[in-house]
């Protein structure tokens, strides 16, 4: 167990919907990290937060969003969803800035399917 | 998280036997790598790491190499066991990027009884 939680696990949608997946880090991690994990592009980086504050953005499609509360739980936002956009989605956490101080702690992932 | 259906090169060998996985990265400027683990059903676990000043590192029953001069990152497991029939990902960052990972696109290793 990472200590990473992400919710829904699941989840099965149609084209066109909006959907909210959680995540909650690890105790004491400041950073949260979301990838998307698809069958033809492996582990893709779209957003970093920090404290509370947008660290490094990576290929996020402009319909996508999220925001790190100040309780540090994340959340990842996906609007106008299309087939595309089916993928297993992770949510992951460090202490400080992966690749300065190490590994990240992935979490379960939250798997979306879009009909 | 299920990497099963992840189009990826595999690498299949006899328990028992010693596996390498090999990565190549393409910055020039990296200077810290990562291998991670996946097994089905779960998300990605770390597994070793290096950076740049180094050339070898070992774990318990991991080494990972580096050859910066070919971009090239090697993690050999020895004596495998079925328990590490995964999926591997390598990662690198530099001090240039802000330190963000970016992920190979993975190798599935499956380990025959």
């Amino acid at each position: 167990d990472s200590g990473v939680t992400q919710t829904p696990k699941h989840l099965i949608t149609a084209t066109g919907q909006r959907v909210t997946l959680r995540c909650s880090p690890r105790s004491g991690d400041l950073s949260v990290y979301w990838y998307q994990q698809s069958l033809d592009q492996g582990l893709q980086f779209l957003i970093q937060y920090y404290n509370g504050e947008e660290r490094a953005k990576g290929n996020i499609l402009e319909r996508f969003s999220a925001q790190q509360f100040p309780d540090l739980h994340s959340e990842l936002n996906l609007s106008s969803l299309e087939l595309g956009d089916s993928a297993l989605y992770f949510c992951a956490s460090s202490a400080g800035l992966a690749g300065v101080s190490g590994e990240l702690f992935f979490g379960e992932g939250s798997r979306l399917t879009v009909l | 998280g299920e990497s099963v259906g992840l189009h990826l090169p595999t690498l299949s060998v006899q328990e028992g036997d010693n596996s390498i996985i090999n990565c190549a990265y393409s910055n020039s400027a990296s200077d810290y790598f990562i291998w991670y683990k996946q097994e089905s059903g779960k998300g990605p676990q770390f597994i070793i790491d290096i950076r740049s000043n180094m050339d070898k590192r070992q774990g318990q029953r991991v080494t990972v190499l580096l050859n910066k001069t070919v971009k090239h990152l090697s993690l050999q497991i020895a004596a495998t066991q079925p328990g590490d029939s995964a999926v591997y990902f390598c990662a690198d960052s530099n001090n240039n990027a802000g330190n963000m990972l970016t992920f190979g696109g993975g190798t599935r290793l499956m380990v025959k009884p």
